[in-house]
């Protein structure tokens, strides 16, 4: 089946530091990924979409200087959190589709960032 | 985006016994519906999804309900087992407009032994 993973599972920084999360599809290639945050005890919020080749498309109230999305090839998307502060503190996922398999529409996750902000 | 909620945040059963959980979505346009699941500290998990041309679909030990009428979305698993403690999301798209899924609040799952 289709697998995500992300790199690295947990990170933690100084306030005003920059972090960068990798997202990879091992098996498939993705050219479009998605970015996700949630709070404990909360649900998936959707924050951008990222799409090969080109520049990502952010959802409502997501700072897209704040949160610098890549998506240099079909395997790999990155999500830079920059100037971390506290309220950053959160678990990003990513996730991507298959075009090439069995469910075009469905979206395979990675297995979660944890990040914390000092 | 668009509104998707469930209407147990949680949820206790016995081991064996049969588990609904249910969802409510907003946006009748959309169209591909998926069940996921996540245990604490991992990344979500395909369950099973469904196309709005259907009202119901069987996987292994789960089947999915869908009522376009009422918008109303269900999971059912049958024979519970603790290994199905977790917290369950639904997820709704509109399948032609980028695919980016919504998704509800989240039920947790606990499953006495």
């Amino acid at each position: 089946g289709a697998v995500v993973s992300q790199h690295p599972s947990r990170v933690i920084c100084k306030s005003g530091t920059s972090v960068k999360i990798e997202c990879r599809s091992l098996d498939f290639q993705a050219t479009t990924m998605f970015w996700y945050r949630q709070f404990p005890k909360q649900s998936l919020m959707l924050m951008a979409t990222s799409n090969e080749g080109s520049k990502a498309t952010y959802e409502q109230g997501v700072e897209k200087d704040k949160f610098l999305i890549n998506h240099a090839s079909l395997t790999l998307s990155t999500l830079t959190v920059t100037s971390a502060h506290p309220e950053d503190s959160s678990f990003y996922i990513c996730s991507a589709r298959d075009p090439g398999g069995r469910s075009t529409d469905t979206q395979y996750f990675g297995p979660g960032t944890r990040l914390t902000v000092l | 985006g668009e509104s998707v909620g469930l209407h147990l945040p949680t949820l206790s059963v016995q081991e064996g016994d049969n588990s609904i959980i249910n969802c409510a979505y907003s946006n009748s346009a959309s169209d591909y519906f998926i069940w996921y699941k996540q245990e604490s500290g991992k990344g979500p998990q395909f369950i099973i999804d469904i196309r709005s041309n259907m009202d119901k679909r069987q996987g292994q030990r789960v089947t999915v309900l869908l009522n376009k009428t009422v918008k109303h979305l269900s999971l059912q698993i049958a024979a519970t087992q603790p290994g199905d403690s977790a917290v369950y999301f639904c997820a709704e798209t509109i399948r032609d407009t980028g695919n980016q899924f919504y998704f509800g609040t989240g039920t947790s799952l606990t499953v006495i032994p």
